[in-house]
């Protein structure tokens, strides 16, 4: 059973500080890695996608792969209380498919 | 442009009716999904549809039935459901990305079961 494991949080950050969201994998052969953001009530909108170890920025985001430590992380700089939501870990299945963490709810104190 | 669309936005429903959400997207993606979401919850997979045939079937009750009419098009049927089955049922499409398939999700349908 493919796993994804996310903590739940809630982790609290205040305004301008850096959030640091963490995701642990079962799949040693899985090669595709998603972070999508979940406002209460909204649908899930993707924010990065990863699929080489390293670093990959995009404006304020930071995605981070180990595939040898089977670890991704999503670094949010210069948190504002809009980044306020749950964030999900996803990794890609062999058919297409998402394997999804439980979410991680990130809360951001003006 | 990545839009997928979904309706109804909300669905109040009997234990006896028969209802269908609908999923079109217009991005030329080969994928097409529906997932369910209860709350706190991670989405759940109920079907895969790649290129208009079922890919995966997640084990998912027979009273949700789908229907892929054509490369645009998602349905989910709707019959004889349970209150438990009331959540958020989101339909995503996905695309190949750097060799990976890539999930855009709809807004959701959000359903009530009575």
């Amino acid at each position: 059973q493919k796993e994804v494991e996310q903590n739940s949080g809630p982790l609290s950050v205040p305004e301008g500080a850096i959030a640091s969201l963490n995701c642990t994998y079962s799949d040693r052969g899985s090669q595709s890695f998603f972070w999508y953001r979940q406002y209460s009530g909204k649908s899930p909108e993707l924010i990065m996608s990863i699929y080489s170890n390293g670093d990959k920025e995009d404006g304020r985001f930071t995605a981070q792969l180990n595939k040898a430590s089977q670890y991704v992380s999503l670094l949010i700089r210069d948190s504002q209380p809009s980044d306020s939501a749950t964030y999900l870990c996803a990794v890609g299945g062999s058919q297409g498919n998402l394997i999804f963490g439980k979410g991680t709810k990130l809360s951001v104190k003006p | 442009d990545t839009e997928v669309t979904q309706t109804p936005k909300h669905l109040v429903m009997g234990m006896t009716n028969k209802k269908s959400l609908k999923c079109e997207q217009h991005m030329g993606h080969r994928a097409m999904y529906w997932y369910k979401q209860k709350a706190k919850k991670p989405p759940e997979l109920m079907f895969v549809y790649s290129y208009e045939k079922l890919s995966i079937n997640e084990s998912v009750p027979s009273r949700f039935s789908p229907e892929c009419p054509n490369s645009s098009l998602l349905n989910l049927h709707l019959h004889a459901l349970q209150p438990e089955d009331s959540a958020l049922y989101l339909c995503a499409s996905s695309k190949i990305t750097g060799g990976a398939e890539t999930q855009y999700f709809g807004p959701g349908t959000r359903l009530l079961v009575l």
